[in-house]
């Protein structure tokens, strides 16, 4: 149980192209998903959180305007790169959880998106 | 902020060896989680520790949460090259604005060779 599907895997684009990335649980309800950021062999860098119904918030840094996150139903959460650029270029990773206590529910993540922009 | 200082960054051994991660920071977390990443997929969660002194065992890997609730570990035994990968360790923040958010580590990048 708890899987969380990450769609694309992959995707090449051209300077100045929107990229949408879409997070789904596939067998529980997520009321909250997070969007995380990762260079390669680095940690992974929270970029918001994204709760169900409401809008993101965005950790310290994060463009609001370029990374725009969309929850609209307990069970997706998209990400849209907007006018995505070479230092755009990425690997984005989301994990969800159910709401109650931490200790009892942990994130579940994704495969991840390797975003490349030309 | 909540910082979570992970060591060492890098971990090369052979098989057979020992050896230790550590996760330290000034804060308290509620629990804290190890995750393991290969390249291209997202982290595989092994552990939630929960009680301060805590201690968990997977197989050859053991998890140990401080006292305090404010470090961890993580020993594995007798490494194997299917152990090779990026080793996470993840504080969990209970309370506040803060709630259900994880406080990554740097990572370790372990490499066992043959």
């Amino acid at each position: 149980g708890a899987v969380v599907s990450q769609h694309p895997s992959w995707v090449i684009c051209k300077s100045g192209t929107s990229v949408k990335i879409e997070c789904r649980s596939l067998d529980f309800q997520a009321t909250t998903m997070f969007w995380y950021r990762q260079f390669p062999k680095q940690s992974l860098m929270l970029m918001a959180t994204s709760n169900e119904g409401s809008k993101a918030t965005y950790e310290q840094g994060v463009e609001k305007d370029k990374f725009l996150i969309n929850h609209a139903s307990l069970t997706l959460s998209t990400l849209t790169v907007t006018s995505a650029h070479p230092e755009d270029s990425s690997f984005y990773i989301c994990s969800a959880r159910v709401f109650g206590t931490i200790n009892n529910q942990p994130q579940h993540f994704g495969d991840g998106t390797r975003l490349s922009i030309l | 902020t909540q910082l979570l200082e992970q060591s060492p960054q890098f971990l090369s051994i052979q098989e057979g060896e020992n050896l230790t991660v550590y996760c330290n920071s000034s804060s308290v977390f509620s629990s804290l989680q190890w995750y393991r990443q290969e390249p291209g997929e997202g982290p595989v969660l092994l552990v939630t520790v929960v009680t301060g002194g805590e201690v968990k065992k997977l197989k050859r890997l053991t998890f140990q949460f401080g006292d305090a609730r404010k470090d961890s570990s993580l020993h594995i035994t007798a490494a194997q090259p299917g152990d090779t990968g990026l080793y996470l360790c993840a504080g969990a923040n209970a309370g506040g604005t803060s709630y259900g958010k994880l406080t990554f580590g740097q990572g370790t990048i372990l490499t066992v060779h043959p």
